[in-house]
């Protein structure tokens, strides 16, 4: 399995404010992934990050609303944009196809503890 | 649809006894993985099983795939107090996405 950081662990800001979240790998993967889980719930996909071109986002999520950027095969960035206390969340980067190969299994970093106040 | 329900929603059981969570979902699915979450932190990947497969072992652990009833279950053997943590199921489909389940909250009491 890869090494996957995330930062910040955890940050409180305040409505109306943005915050991006960095998801770094220690190796190339293919397929780098961004998950919302709210408090009690379950993961939800954001989008996925495609390197070098637009992330492809889930229903209910907009470009807007949380930017994505993949420049290489090994970063990732979120920008929660515009906050406002129901973005509390948690926030995940998970990984898939280590060392560029085709596999199904996801890592996930260890998250990014989101309170908006 | 909620694609990977899970049941129960909460399991308490004694150190030693074995514990079993069950997944279902709604649409065809290329694979199911199994994770693990201790108090609201990263999740850690337990097993994965593909649609071809009807049961995997890791250690403890054993998974059973129905792609006919569409359901997956998670047994936990001789489970220990460090085994309490949230359960997830997740099927994935195609590109490797994931639609995870609600969870399984489980205490193993000591």
């Amino acid at each position: 399995s890869a090494v996957i950081s995330q930062k910040p662990s955890r940050d409180i800001c305040q409505r109306g404010t943005s915050l991006t979240i960095q998801c770094q790998v220690d190796s190339q993967v293919t397929m780098m992934f961004w998950y919302r889980q709210q408090p009690g719930q379950s993961l939800t996909l954001i989008a996925t990050a495609n390197q070098g071109s637009e992330a492809t986002y889930e229903s209910g999520f907009v470009i807007d609303k949380f930017p994505i950027s993949r420049p290489n095969l090994t970063f990732s960035t979120l920008t929660v944009s515009n906050m406002s206390p129901e973005d509390s969340s948690i926030y995940l980067c998970s990984v898939a196809g280590l060392a560029g190969g085709v596999t199904y299994e996801q890592y996930f970093g260890p998250g990014t503890r989101l309170t908006v106040t | 649809s909620q694609q990977g329900e899970e049941d129960p929603q909460a399991l308490s059981i004694q150190e030693g006894e074995n514990a079993t969570m069950n997944c279902s979902y709604k649409t065809s699915i290329n694979n199911l993985q199994w994770y693990r979450q201790n108090s609201g932190r990263g999740l850690v990947h337990l097993i994965l099983i593909r649609s071809n497969e009807r049961e995997k072992h890791s250690g403890r652990l054993r998974v059973t795939l129905d792609t006919s009833k569409k359901s997956s279950s998670l047994l936990i053997t001789a489970s220990r107090a460090a085994d309490t943590a949230s359960y997830f199921c997740a099927t994935g489909t195609s590109g490797s996405r994931l639609t995870f389940g609600e969870g399984t909250q489980l205490t193993v009491n000591p």
